[in-house]
Protein backbone atom coordinates (compact mmCIF):
# COMPACT_ATOMS: atom_id res chain seq x y z
CA UNK A 1 0.00 0.00 0.00
CA UNK A 2 1.54 3.46 -1.04
CA UNK A 3 1.53 6.11 1.87
CA UNK A 4 1.09 9.59 2.11
CA UNK A 5 2.97 11.03 -0.96
CA UNK A 6 4.12 14.71 -0.71
CA UNK A 7 5.79 17.07 -3.23
CA UNK A 8 8.17 18.62 -3.62
CA UNK A 9 10.59 17.31 -0.95
CA UNK A 10 13.21 20.76 -0.64
CA UNK A 11 12.59 24.15 -1.74
CA UNK A 12 14.60 27.11 -1.98
CA UNK A 13 12.88 30.37 -2.33
CA UNK A 14 13.47 34.48 -1.47
CA UNK A 15 11.11 35.88 0.60
CA UNK A 16 7.92 37.45 -0.48
CA UNK A 17 7.38 34.49 -3.08
CA UNK A 18 4.61 32.45 -3.46
CA UNK A 19 5.45 28.90 -2.65
CA UNK A 20 2.43 25.43 -3.10
CA UNK A 21 2.99 22.08 -1.37
CA UNK A 22 0.93 19.06 -2.48
CA UNK A 23 -0.27 16.23 -0.43
CA UNK A 24 -1.78 13.06 -1.70
CA UNK A 25 -3.06 10.92 1.10
CA UNK A 26 -3.54 7.50 1.17
CA UNK A 27 -6.29 5.78 -0.51
CA UNK A 28 -9.84 5.77 1.07
CA UNK A 29 -8.67 8.11 4.10
CA UNK A 30 -11.20 10.54 4.78
CA UNK A 31 -9.42 12.79 7.26
CA UNK A 32 -5.92 14.66 6.02
CA UNK A 33 -3.80 16.97 8.00
CA UNK A 34 -1.50 19.58 7.92
CA UNK A 35 1.50 20.27 10.15
CA UNK A 36 4.55 22.72 10.40
CA UNK A 37 7.23 21.44 12.33
CA UNK A 38 10.14 23.78 13.60
CA UNK A 39 13.64 22.58 13.97
CA UNK A 40 13.65 21.03 17.20
CA UNK A 41 10.03 20.83 18.14
CA UNK A 42 7.32 18.35 17.93
CA UNK A 43 4.78 19.40 14.91
CA UNK A 44 2.12 21.63 14.92
CA UNK A 45 -1.16 20.94 13.66
CA UNK A 46 -2.28 23.84 10.50
CA UNK A 47 -5.38 22.65 9.24
CA UNK A 48 -7.47 19.64 9.47
CA UNK A 49 -10.12 18.39 6.37
CA UNK A 50 -12.90 15.73 7.08
CA UNK A 51 -13.43 15.09 2.86
CA UNK A 52 -13.47 18.62 1.55
CA UNK A 53 -14.46 20.04 4.61
CA UNK A 54 -12.18 21.94 6.75
CA UNK A 55 -13.33 21.13 10.68
CA UNK A 56 -10.26 23.05 11.67
CA UNK A 57 -8.12 25.95 11.04
CA UNK A 58 -8.05 27.77 13.71
CA UNK A 59 -4.36 27.71 14.10
CA UNK A 60 -3.83 28.44 10.29
CA UNK A 61 -2.60 32.05 9.61
CA UNK A 62 -5.30 33.17 6.95
CA UNK A 63 -3.60 35.86 5.79
CA UNK A 64 -1.09 34.94 4.04
CA UNK A 65 -1.17 30.69 4.07
CA UNK A 66 -4.33 28.95 2.32
CA UNK A 67 -5.28 25.36 1.81
CA UNK A 68 -7.91 23.47 -0.45
CA UNK A 69 -8.49 19.87 -1.17
CA UNK A 70 -10.64 19.63 -4.17
CA UNK A 71 -12.86 17.12 -4.36
CA UNK A 72 -12.00 15.23 -0.60
CA UNK A 73 -8.83 13.74 -1.91
CA UNK A 74 -5.50 15.22 -2.70
CA UNK A 75 -4.50 18.69 -1.04
CA UNK A 76 -2.67 22.04 -1.59
CA UNK A 77 -1.02 24.75 0.64
CA UNK A 78 -0.27 27.57 -0.61
CA UNK A 79 2.11 30.42 1.27
CA UNK A 80 1.97 33.73 -0.53
CA UNK A 81 3.98 36.08 0.41
CA UNK A 82 6.25 33.90 2.14
CA UNK A 83 8.65 35.18 5.16
CA UNK A 84 11.84 34.09 6.46
CA UNK A 85 10.22 32.68 9.66
CA UNK A 86 8.09 29.97 7.39
CA UNK A 87 11.20 27.69 7.11
CA UNK A 88 9.82 24.83 8.66
CA UNK A 89 8.78 21.31 7.60
CA UNK A 90 5.55 21.14 6.28
CA UNK A 91 3.87 17.60 6.99
CA UNK A 92 0.96 16.00 5.75
CA UNK A 93 -0.82 13.17 7.69
CA UNK A 94 -4.36 11.16 6.53
CA UNK A 95 -6.37 8.93 8.49
CA UNK A 96 -9.34 7.33 8.49
CA UNK A 97 -11.50 8.47 11.01
CA UNK A 98 -14.57 6.10 11.11
CA UNK A 99 -14.63 5.44 15.08
CA UNK A 100 -12.96 8.98 15.77
CA UNK A 101 -9.28 7.51 17.35
CA UNK A 102 -7.78 6.61 13.62
CA UNK A 103 -3.82 6.22 13.39
CA UNK A 104 -2.50 8.91 11.72
CA UNK A 105 0.01 8.33 8.75
CA UNK A 106 2.86 10.89 8.31
CA UNK A 107 3.82 11.75 4.46
CA UNK A 108 8.03 12.71 4.73
CA UNK A 109 7.06 16.31 4.79
CA UNK A 110 8.33 19.32 2.30
CA UNK A 111 11.20 21.30 3.98
CA UNK A 112 10.78 24.64 3.07
CA UNK A 113 14.06 27.21 3.08
CA UNK A 114 12.78 30.85 2.67
CA UNK A 115 16.09 33.42 1.99
CA UNK B 1 -0.42 22.98 24.43
CA UNK B 2 0.86 19.23 25.10
CA UNK B 3 -1.05 17.19 27.73
CA UNK B 4 1.93 15.44 28.40
CA UNK B 5 5.38 15.81 29.71
CA UNK B 6 8.49 13.14 29.11
CA UNK B 7 12.09 13.56 29.60
CA UNK B 8 14.10 15.25 27.25
CA UNK B 9 16.48 12.69 26.27
CA UNK B 10 17.34 9.08 27.49
CA UNK B 11 20.25 6.48 26.36
CA UNK B 12 19.77 2.63 25.88
CA UNK B 13 22.41 -0.03 25.46
CA UNK B 14 21.75 -1.81 22.08
CA UNK B 15 19.46 -4.94 22.58
CA UNK B 16 18.12 -4.13 25.72
CA UNK B 17 14.81 -2.55 26.47
CA UNK B 18 13.85 0.98 26.42
CA UNK B 19 11.44 2.16 28.55
CA UNK B 20 10.19 5.71 28.17
CA UNK B 21 8.01 7.58 30.85
CA UNK B 22 5.14 10.11 30.10
CA UNK B 23 2.86 11.72 32.58
CA UNK B 24 -0.37 12.90 31.53
CA UNK B 25 -2.21 14.04 35.28
CA UNK B 26 -4.67 15.74 33.57
CA UNK B 27 -5.87 12.94 31.27
CA UNK B 28 -9.77 13.05 31.21
CA UNK B 29 -12.18 9.64 31.01
CA UNK B 30 -12.64 9.36 27.27
CA UNK B 31 -8.83 10.57 25.85
CA UNK B 32 -6.48 8.40 24.26
CA UNK B 33 -2.94 8.05 24.85
CA UNK B 34 -0.73 7.66 21.41
CA UNK B 35 2.55 7.08 21.20
CA UNK B 36 4.41 8.20 17.76
CA UNK B 37 8.18 7.97 16.82
CA UNK B 38 10.43 10.42 13.97
CA UNK B 39 13.18 9.03 12.87
CA UNK B 40 15.75 12.23 11.29
CA UNK B 41 14.17 13.32 8.27
CA UNK B 42 11.51 11.26 8.14
CA UNK B 43 7.52 12.29 9.53
CA UNK B 44 6.44 10.90 12.15
CA UNK B 45 5.42 6.83 12.61
CA UNK B 46 2.57 5.53 14.70
CA UNK B 47 3.64 3.07 17.58
CA UNK B 48 1.21 2.37 19.60
CA UNK B 49 -2.01 3.79 21.49
CA UNK B 50 -3.99 3.07 24.38
CA UNK B 51 -6.90 3.93 26.46
CA UNK B 52 -7.25 2.20 29.89
CA UNK B 53 -5.50 -1.56 29.63
CA UNK B 54 -2.13 -2.02 28.58
CA UNK B 55 -1.65 -2.84 24.96
CA UNK B 56 1.09 -4.43 22.97
CA UNK B 57 1.93 -5.02 19.32
CA UNK B 58 5.06 -5.58 16.71
CA UNK B 59 6.66 -2.74 17.66
CA UNK B 60 5.90 -2.24 21.51
CA UNK B 61 4.27 -2.36 24.71
CA UNK B 62 2.57 0.22 26.47
CA UNK B 63 1.86 0.29 29.88
CA UNK B 64 -0.95 2.99 31.40
CA UNK B 65 -1.28 3.34 35.44
CA UNK B 66 -4.15 2.61 36.66
CA UNK B 67 -4.87 6.20 37.22
CA UNK B 68 -4.30 6.97 34.26
CA UNK B 69 -2.19 9.49 34.88
CA UNK B 70 1.39 8.54 33.46
CA UNK B 71 2.31 5.44 30.81
CA UNK B 72 5.20 3.68 29.74
CA UNK B 73 6.04 2.90 26.46
CA UNK B 74 8.39 0.02 26.15
CA UNK B 75 10.89 -1.24 23.36
CA UNK B 76 11.48 -4.73 24.35
CA UNK B 77 15.09 -5.19 22.43
CA UNK B 78 16.13 -1.80 21.44
CA UNK B 79 18.29 -2.09 18.41
CA UNK B 80 20.25 1.22 16.63
CA UNK B 81 16.88 1.95 14.21
CA UNK B 82 14.96 2.38 17.15
CA UNK B 83 17.15 5.93 17.75
CA UNK B 84 14.68 8.49 17.32
CA UNK B 85 12.70 11.09 18.63
CA UNK B 86 9.47 9.58 20.56
CA UNK B 87 6.17 11.46 21.49
CA UNK B 88 3.45 10.60 23.67
CA UNK B 89 0.51 12.44 22.53
CA UNK B 90 -2.87 12.54 24.62
CA UNK B 91 -5.58 12.62 21.82
CA UNK B 92 -7.73 15.48 22.32
CA UNK B 93 -10.96 15.82 19.92
CA UNK B 94 -9.46 14.24 16.99
CA UNK B 95 -6.29 16.36 17.32
CA UNK B 96 -2.42 15.47 17.96
CA UNK B 97 -1.04 18.18 19.94
CA UNK B 98 2.39 16.98 20.27
CA UNK B 99 5.17 18.12 22.49
CA UNK B 100 8.68 18.13 22.50
CA UNK B 101 9.48 14.40 22.83
CA UNK B 102 12.30 12.07 24.15
CA UNK B 103 14.79 11.99 22.23
CA UNK B 104 15.95 8.00 22.21
CA UNK B 105 19.34 7.49 21.41
CA UNK B 106 20.48 3.63 21.23
CA UNK B 107 24.10 2.96 21.83
CA UNK B 108 26.37 -0.04 20.63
Amino acid sequence: EAGVVQSPRYKIIEKKQPVAFWCNPISGHNTLYWYLQNLGQGPELLIRYENEEAVDDSQLPKDRFSAERLKGVDSTLKIQPAELGDSAVYLCASSFEGTGVGEQFFGPGTRLTVL
Amino acid sequence: DAKTTQPPSMDCAEGRAANLPCNHSTISGNEYVYWYRQIHSQGPQYIIHGLKNNETNEMASLIITEDRKSSTLILPHATLRDTAVYYCIVRDTGKLIFGQGTTLQVKP
